[in-house]
Parts: C-alpha cells; sequence; structure tokens
C-alpha cells in the first residue's frame, strides 16, 4: 500500500514568517493529495488539494507544490498569523483510499 | 460543516464488551469512512463503504466489522473491546472516490477502554 511520510513532526515560527511542510509518498498511482488543518478537539478540515495534472495551486496565503517525478508535496503558509496554529496532515489518494501523514504541529508565536 | 453527526461524542468502556460507533450523514454520499487517530500515527483508515452493503477493509481493521444498511448510516463495531482500541474516531464522507473525493469529517468519538 502507501506510505506517506511527513516532516517535520513540530514546527515553530514567529508571526509573519513563512511555514512550510513536507510530504512523500510511495505510490507512483496516488493523484490526489489533500491538506488538512485540525485544530485542538476539532475535525480535520481541508484547507487545500492538488491533482497530479498541477505542479502548483495557491489559495491567499497557502499554498501547494508537487513533484510527481521526486513524489513529494509540500504546504507553503506565508505572512503566518497566530490562527495558524493547529495540527497540519497531508494525505496522498489513488481513488477509494486515502493515506495519512503524521502531523506537523505548528505553532506560531505572537 | 457537512451533514455527518456521530455517536456518541464519547464513551468509556470496558475490555471484552461490545461497542458500536454511529455516523449520520445527510448529504447523500456514496463514500463513507472510518478513521482512528492516535498520537505519532496520523489518521489510519480501518474500513470503508462505496455504497449500500458494500465495504471493504483498510489498513487497520483487524477487530473491527462495519455494517452499512443505508446510504445515510455507517456503524463501526468492536466486538470485544481492547485497551489498544483507545482511540480518537473520525467518520468522514466524500462523494465519489475518484475524481472529486474530497473527504468531509465528523466531529469525533473519543472511546476509552478501560
Amino acid at each position: 500500500g502507501e506510505n506517506v511520510e511527513q516532516h517535520p513532526s513540530t514546527l515553530s515560527v514567529q508571526e509573519g514568517d513563512s511555514a512550510v511542510i513536507k510530504c512523500t509518498y510511495s505510490d507512483s498511482a496516488s493523484n490526489y493529495f489533500p491538506w488538512y488543518k485540525q485544530e485542538l478537539g476539532k475535525r480535520p478540515q481541508l484547507i487545500i488539494d492538488i491533482r497530479s495534472n498541477v505542479g502548483e495551486k495557491k489559495d491567499q496565503r497557502i499554498a501547494v507544490t508537487l513533484n510527481k517525478t521526486a513524489k513529494h508535496f509540500s504546504l507553503h503558509i506565508t505572512e503566518t498569523q497566530p490562527e495558524d496554529s493547529a495540527v497540519y496532515f497531508c494525505a496522498a489518494s489513488s481513488g477509494n483510499q486515502f493515506y495519512f501523514g503524521t502531523g506537523t504541529s505548528l505553532t506560531v508565536i505572537p | 460543516d457537512a451533514g455527518i453527526t456521530q455517536s456518541p461524542r464519547h464513551k468509556v468502556t470496558e475490555t471484552g464488551t461490545p461497542v458500536t460507533l454511529r455516523c449520520h450523514q445527510t448529504e447523500n454520499h456514496r463514500y463513507m469512512y472510518w478513521y482512528r487517530q492516535d498520537p505519532g500515527h496520523g489518521l489510519r483508515l480501518i474500513h470503508y463503504s462505496y455504497g449500500v452493503k458494500d465495504t471493504d477493509k483498510g489498513e487497520v481493521s483487524d477487530g473491527y466489522s462495519v455494517s452499512r444498511s443505508k446510504t445515510e448510516d455507517f456503524l463501526l463495531t468492536l466486538e470485544s473491546a481492547t485497551s489498544s482500541q483507545t482511540s480518537v474516531y473520525f467518520c468522514a464522507i466524500s462523494e465519489t472516490g475518484l475524481a472529486k473525493n474530497i473527504q468531509y469529517f465528523g466531529a469525533g468519538t473519543r472511546l476509552s477502554v478501560l
């Protein structure tokens, strides 16, 4: 099956700085890569996603890049704010099943 | 939030007892999933369903069974709960398993097996 690795496991940044979270996957058949944000005690919520026919996607302060050859994708958050503090999960899917990374706990220091 | 309701939200039970968790959706989505979330492991798929009476195993299915008799309900059963099944359980739904496959999660059920 698919194996998704996510780094780093924890990340602290100063407010206004950028944050980057990286994931790698093993199955070349994976073609859909969502990112979820989970605040403490809450459900995971989709913040951005990318499909394998696209190399980059941006939504305001959040962007995701995908390198299919190297089998890695990354989440970029610019101009971080305290409300960005949460756990972020990447995932990979080739159809019915989703495989998640182990999460990155992001802390934005005011 | 998508129309997904999990019940109960919290449960404490004893080792060896059966437990059933319920996921109810009002979105008429075809796919439904059960995950468990544990520190250091992220979200791991237990079972999923792609239609009424159609289910398949995920990566951590041992000790769990599921049933889907109606589009809107997906039940997860622990036949004989063990302490290793203490976890937070999330249900998710998606419209299709293919091109769209955006997943929406329920609020979660926190299960403690003593």
